[in-house]
C-alpha cells in the first residue's frame, strides 16, 4: 500500500512570495489534515478535511495560508505571501475514519 | 484545550540500554499514537494506543487512561532508535473532534 505522498520536498522562497503544497493521501482515505512543524516544536494542525469539506480550520492563518481538497482525494496548501515565520514542515496526514493517522514525509519550508 | 507533556525533553543512552518514555495529558482521549521521528522528518507510526498494553518487536507501550498517561518503552536501544519520540491525542470521536495534539516530545540519542 503506497503511503502519504508529498511534494516539493523542500522549497526555498524570499518573503512575500507565493509557494504551494501538494498531498496525496492513502487511497480510500476520506480525511486528510495539514500540520506545520516549526523546529524544536510538534505538529500543529492547520486544516482537516473530510472528503472535500473543511472540518476544522480553526488554527489556519487565512489572511496568508488557504487549502482546498480537489474531488476528496488530492490537496494543495497555498501560502501567499509569505513570511519569515512560515518557515517550517508543513506535513500532510491522512486517515480512515478518526483513528490513526498516518503521516507524508514533508516539506521543509525556508523563507529568506 | 488538552495539554500534553512529555518527559524527559532529552535522553542519550548507550548501546544495548532500556529506557521509559512518559506521556501526560490533561483530558480524557479517544486516540492517543505515539511516533518516531527520524533524522529525515518522516513521522512514522509506533502505536495506536488509547488504552491498554502493546508491544511490537523491542518497543512496546501502556496508556492508562484512567490517569491519563502513557509510556514507551524501548529495550536494547540500538542507535537507530535515535530521533524524536511524540505522543499525541485526540480528545473526540468524530469529525469535529479530531484535532490531534502533539506533546514537545523527546530526543533520544543513542550512542554507540
Amino acid at each position: 500500500e503506497a503511503g502519504v505522498a508529498q511534494s516539493p520536498r523542500y522549497k526555498i522562497i524570499e518573503k512575500r512570495q507565493s509557494v504551494a503544497f501538494w498531498c496525496n493521501p492513502i487511497s480510500g482515505h476520506a480525511t486528510l489534515y495539514w500540520y506545520q512543524q516549526i523546529l524544536g516544536q510538534g505538529p500543529k494542525l492547520l486544516i482537516q478535511f473530510q472528503n472535500n469539506g473543511v472540518v476544522d480550520d480553526s488554527q489556519l492563518p487565512k489572511d496568508r495560508f488557504s487549502a482546498e481538497r480537489l474531488k476528496g482525494v488530492d490537496s494543495t496548501l497555498k501560502i501567499q505571501p509569505a513570511k519569515l515565520e512560515d518557515s517550517a514542515v508543513y506535513l500532510c496526514a491522512s486517515s480512515l475514519g478518526y483513528t490513526t493517522q498516518y503521516f507524508g514525509p514533508g516539506t521543509r519550508l525556508t523563507v529568506l | 484545550g488538552i495539554q500534553v507533556e512529555q518527559s524527559p525533553p532529552d535522553l542519550i543512552l548507550q548501546e544495548g540500554a532500556n529506557s521509559t518514555l512518559r506521556c501526560n495529558f490533561s483530558d480524557s482521549v479517544n486516540n492517543l499514537q505515539w511516533f518516531h521521528q527520524n533524522p529525515w522528518g518522516q513521522l512514522i507510526n509506533l502505536f495506536y494506543i488509547p488504552s491498554g498494553t502493546k508491544q511490537n518487536g523491542r518497543l512496546s507501550a501502556t496508556t492508562v487512561a484512567t490517569e491519563r498517561y502513557s509510556l514507551l518503552y524501548i529495550s536494547s536501544s540500538q542507535t537507530t532508535d535515535s530521533g524524536v519520540y511524540f505522543c499525541a491525542v485526540v480528545k473526540g470521536l468524530g469529525s469535529n473532534n479530531n484535532d490531534m495534539r502533539f506533546g514537545a516530545g523527546t530526543r533520544l540519542t543513542v550512542k554507540p
